[in-house]
């Protein structure tokens, strides 16, 4: 069974750097592409950031480019979104969510706030 | 990022058909096709359906989707009471590079 865990989250002030991580199971995570994607509170879906298997540069959302950088450990089935010079409208919960959307994390929520 | 088009809101009874839809361009919906996702408050998004009418194992046969041009469309048959959610349809713009959703439909079964 596929399992995608989030973890990282918390309260940051604005312009401050926060790193989330996402360790995935049950599945060849080094095969697939990943995706970030943010729902801020009340809010609908917005895609973040995608990732290739391997070698390919990352696709970023023109929100959070220069910003965020997306990056991945095959060895250890992980995926990282290390998010630099926060705004408080970066406020959500991130997902990691495999390939092409079809199995999600439940999310860990960012809280950018004074 | 310009997102797709969907109705904020859809009511219908119980046990009746609802069809939602999306709304793309011939760089996402018209070209990759649209999938769609369910979210229940509180809850991760699940993938109902990809690649136009394609369901991962254990949706219900009372999920469909289908597309017509840059259109896609969602339909479920027998509406039950779990079926009241947030509904998002999603594609890839192989301009943009980018995944694109819907503002998403909430469905009310009443």
């Amino acid at each position: 069974e596929v399992h995608l865990v989030e973890s990282g989250g918390g309260l940051i002030q604005p312009g401050g750097s926060l790193r989330i991580s996402c360790v995935a199971a049950g599945f060849n995570f080094g095969a697939y592409g990943m995706n970030w994607v943010r729902q801020a509170p009340g809010k609908g879906l917005e895609w973040v950031s995608q990732i290739s298997s391997g070698g390919s540069p990352p696709f970023y959302a023109d929100s959070v480019k220069g910003r965020f950088t997306v990056y991945r450990d095959n060895d250890k089935d992980s995926l990282f979104l290390q998010m630099n010079n926060l705004r408080v409208e970066d406020t959500a919960v991130y997902y990691c969510v495999r390939g092409v959307l079809d199995y999600w994390g439940q999310g860990i929520l960012v809280t950018v706030s004074s | 990022q310009a997102g797709l088009t969907q109705p904020p809101s859809v009511s219908k009874v119980l046990r009746q058909t609802a069809t939602l839809t999306c709304t793309g361009n011939s760089n996402n919906v018209g070209n990759q096709g649209a999938l769609w996702l369910q979210q229940h408050q509180g809850h991760p998004p699940k993938l109902l359906s990809y690649r136009n009418n394609e369901r991962p194992s254990g949706i219900s046969e009372r999920f469909s989707a289908s597309r017509s041009g840059n259109t896609a469309s969602l339909t479920i048959t027998g509406l039950q009471p779990e079926d009241e959610a947030e509904y998002f349809c999603s594609a890839w713009d192989s301009d943009l590079r980018a995944w694109l959703f819907g503002v998403g439909t909430k469905l009310t079964v009443l």
